[in-house]
């Protein structure tokens, strides 16, 4: 009953340090989706993939990379991380698109501290 | 721009009162509207979601209506109990595919139920 898995659960970098978040999901989901939480800001939308092989950008996508090999997997990546995206980053998957009555399912998070 | 705010920011009750959390939107052109719960160091769990079409939805002890002229929605909890203390947040979908797919989160509303 794993749903949506991210790791790590939590990371301290140092500025400049690069790093990969990993989300998976055993749903067979064709859309995924980076998020980070801010305080007080709700959740933004980093990247967003709707299927295999694809990758689009959302509404926060710079400084960040993201790459989809394989559908159940969606990686997140910092290059040269900054004290800005400190933060807390949520993965999210749905069966159909975001337009859709289906809901997204999340991971419980991933806390990172850049110093 | 759509901002969604979401007043207040906490809100503390005895147990066994009805809950009444406010949501509002500057752009009424959405698509849906969802309610979701976030418990403390875990990810987003969906309770309810809207069509723009729709006024409300309901689903047990939980109600959420939809006034989409006066960009607000509310989301009500009948006789509250101590395991609904958690933060509550809202999120809209603007109809606008140009503009790429985008939910739009509130901040929300950390709720404790006190026994």
């Amino acid at each position: 009953n794993a749903g949506v898995t991210q790791t790590p659960k939590f990371r301290v970098l140092k500025t400049g340090q690069s790093m990969t978040l990993l989300c998976a999901q055993d749903m067979n989901h064709e859309y995924m989706y980076w998020y980070r939480q801010d305080p007080g800001m709700g959740l933004r939308l980093i990247h967003y993939s709707v299927g295999e092989g694809t990758t689009a950008k959302g509404e926060v996508p710079d400084g960040y990379n993201v790459s989809r090999l394989k559908k159940q997997n969606f990686l997140l990546g910092l290059e040269s991380a900054a004290p800005s995206q400190t933060s807390v980053y949520f993965c999210a998957s749905s069966i159909h698109g975001i337009y859709s009555n289906q809901p997204q399912h999340f991971g419980d998070g991933t806390r990172l501290s850049i110093l | 721009k759509q901002e969604v705010t979401q007043i207040p920011a906490a809100l503390s009750v005895p147990e066994g009162e009805n809950l009444v959390l406010n949501c509002s939107f500057t752009d009424s052109a959405i698509y849906n509207l969802q309610w979701f719960r976030q418990d403390p160091g875990k990810g987003l769990t969906s309770l309810l979601l809207i069509q723009s079409s729709q006024r409300e939805q309901t689903s047990g002890r939980l109600n959420a209506s939809l006034d989409k002229s006066s960009g607000r929605s509310t989301l009500y909890i009948a006789a509250s109990q101590p395991g609904d203390s958690a933060t509550y947040l809202c999120a809209v979908l603007i109809h606008n595919k140009a503009a790429g797919n985008k939910l739009t989160f509130g901040g929300g509303t950390r709720v404790l139920v006190k026994p």
